[in-house]
């Protein structure tokens, strides 16, 4: 699976969009872009994913550059329920056996959510 | 939602105690997985499971079985508990493989801890 490169941290008033960046340069054609956040002592949380097209769910919106290159995870209006770690993936549809549930998590976007 | 429980928060067992955690998930998802997560070094893949008695070792396997007797349930067995297994354990579950089943699933996560 391709590498992401995340910011290491980002501040967001409550109430505000949080706009959170992911660089996934070596991104090739079968992979998706998946965006998880992991709450201090919780699992990861699925938040949205995607191939080309943008993406909106009712916890966020992914939006993916032309050229796959980068995505942008948008939470409209963030609340201080939303401070987490945030992790953006980049995996492969073809992955079979055991490949397929690796899941490597960088260091992700710890976002604190501030009143 | 797709609900992926498991059976124990926190734990705390003693060095040489046969350990199991259990996992139950309600969306009839054919894949299930058991995770280790440690710091520093993100999401490790222990076991494996693609079908009701079927399983396969993932990228630690060492020192655990797994059983998955029914669909929707999937138990992690630590046969002999050692210091080392101190670690937070994750559940999760997906549909099988495929474009839109890539998405992995987790539980909240279970805290054990081998005195």
């Amino acid at each position: 699976d391709a590498k992401t490169t995340q910011p290491t941290s980002m501040d967001c008033a409550e109430g505000r969009a949080a706009n959170l960046p992911c660089n996934h340069s070596t991104i090739s054609g079968n992979e998706y872009v998946y965006w998880y956040r992991q709450i201090h002592s919780q699992g990861p949380q699925y938040i949205i994913h995607g191939l080309k097209n943008n993406e909106t769910n009712e916890m966020a919106s992914l939006i993916i550059t032309e050229d796959r290159k980068s995505s942008t995870l948008i939470l409209p209006h963030a609340t201080l329920r939303d401070t987490a770690v945030y992790y953006c993936i980049v995996r492969s549809s073809n992955a079979g056996g055991t490949s397929y549930g690796k899941l490597t998590f960088g260091q992700g976007t710890i976002l604190t959510v501030h009143p | 939602d797709v609900k992926v429980t498991q059976s124990s928060r926190y734990l705390v067992k003693r060095t040489g105690e046969k350990v199991f955690l259990e996992c139950v998930q309600d969306m009839d998802h054919e894949n299930m997985f058991w995770y280790r997560q440690d710091p520093g070094l993100g999401l490790r893949l222990i076991y494996f499971s693609y079908d009701v008695k079927m399983k396969e070792k993932g990228d630690i396997p060492e020192g655990y079985s797994v059983s998955r007797e029914k669909k929707e349930r999937f138990s992690l067995i630590l046969e002999s508990a050692s210091t080392n297994q101190t670690s937070m354990y994750l559940c999760a579950s997906s549909l099988s493989r495929g474009s839109s089943g890539n998405t992995i699933y987790f539980g909240e996560g279970s805290w054990l801890t081998v005195v």
